[in-house]
């Protein structure tokens, strides 16, 4: 299966960690990378690679993986955080892309 | 400084084609590793991959719509070129572009979009 599954809705206390999972098999030949969407604005890259932010996202952002599971954390979740998140790889091919189903992210 | 802009008509019929352009300034499509993808977005829904164009020309296409699907480039106007073809109001979202990269990890792929355009609304509707 070429997917990737997402929780589609987690919460979390302002100041507390998340962690938003990202499934499929197709992650055991390739990273994901991560994106934040804000209502009405373009998907901004948080992380990519085995744990990389871009230059501008701050380091409560990181990465993990294991097995067929991609992992985004946010360690001391801020207002500003509470947005869509979506994971993207390869597909089984190695010649497609997928993005997972969404996580909407609130901070309580 | 990267940036990309979609271009292209925010209204189409069914059955009609759409012809969407990336403009994009800060790099260049002939460069090893390089590559340009179109995303769209129903309203309210996930992401979905389109097509991606390499440095090398090689493209690449959803499974799903590869048969409506067309991706270009114009290296020399620094411009992508995608599209798609018997519209429906299904095919109704925001398309982006991106700049896409990646990076080897133990000898995995890492693909990452860095650089997204604003994206562009595009309406099916007769």
């Amino acid at each position: 299966s070429s997917e990737l599954t997402q929780d589609p809705a987690v919460s979390v206390a302002l100041g507390q960690t998340v962690r938003i999972t990202c499934q499929g098999d197709i992650l055991r030949n390739s990273y994901a990378s991560w994106y934040q969407q804000k209502p009405g604005q373009a998907p901004v890259l948080v992380i990519y690679g085995e744990n990389n932010r871009p230059s501008g996202i701050p380091d409560r952002f990181s990465g993990s993986n294991s097995g067929n599971t991609a992992s985004l954390t946010i360690t001391g979740a801020q207002a500003e955080d509470e947005a869509d998140y979506y994971c993207n790889s390869r597909d089984s091919s190695g010649n497609h892309f997928v993005f997972g189903t969404g996580t909407e992210v609130t901070v309580l | 400084q990267i940036t990309l802009k979609e271009s292209g008509p925010t209204l189409v019929k069914p059955t009609q084609t759409l012809t969407l352009t990336c403009t994009f300034s800060g790099f260049s499509l002939s460069t090893s590793g390089v590559g340009v993808g179109w995303i769209r977005q129903p309203p309210g829904k996930a992401l979905k991959w389109l097509a991606l164009i390499f440095w090398n020309e090689d493209k690449s296409y959803s499974p799903s719509l590869k048969s409506r699907l067309t991706i270009t480039k114009d290296t020399s106007k620094n411009q992508v070129i995608l599209t798609m073809t018997n519209m429906d109001p299904v095919d109704t979202a925001t398309y982006y572009c991106a700049h896409r990269r990646v990076t080897m990890i133990r000898g995995l792929p890492g693909d990452y979009f860095e650089y997204w355009g604003q994206g562009t609304p595009v309406t099916v509707s007769s």
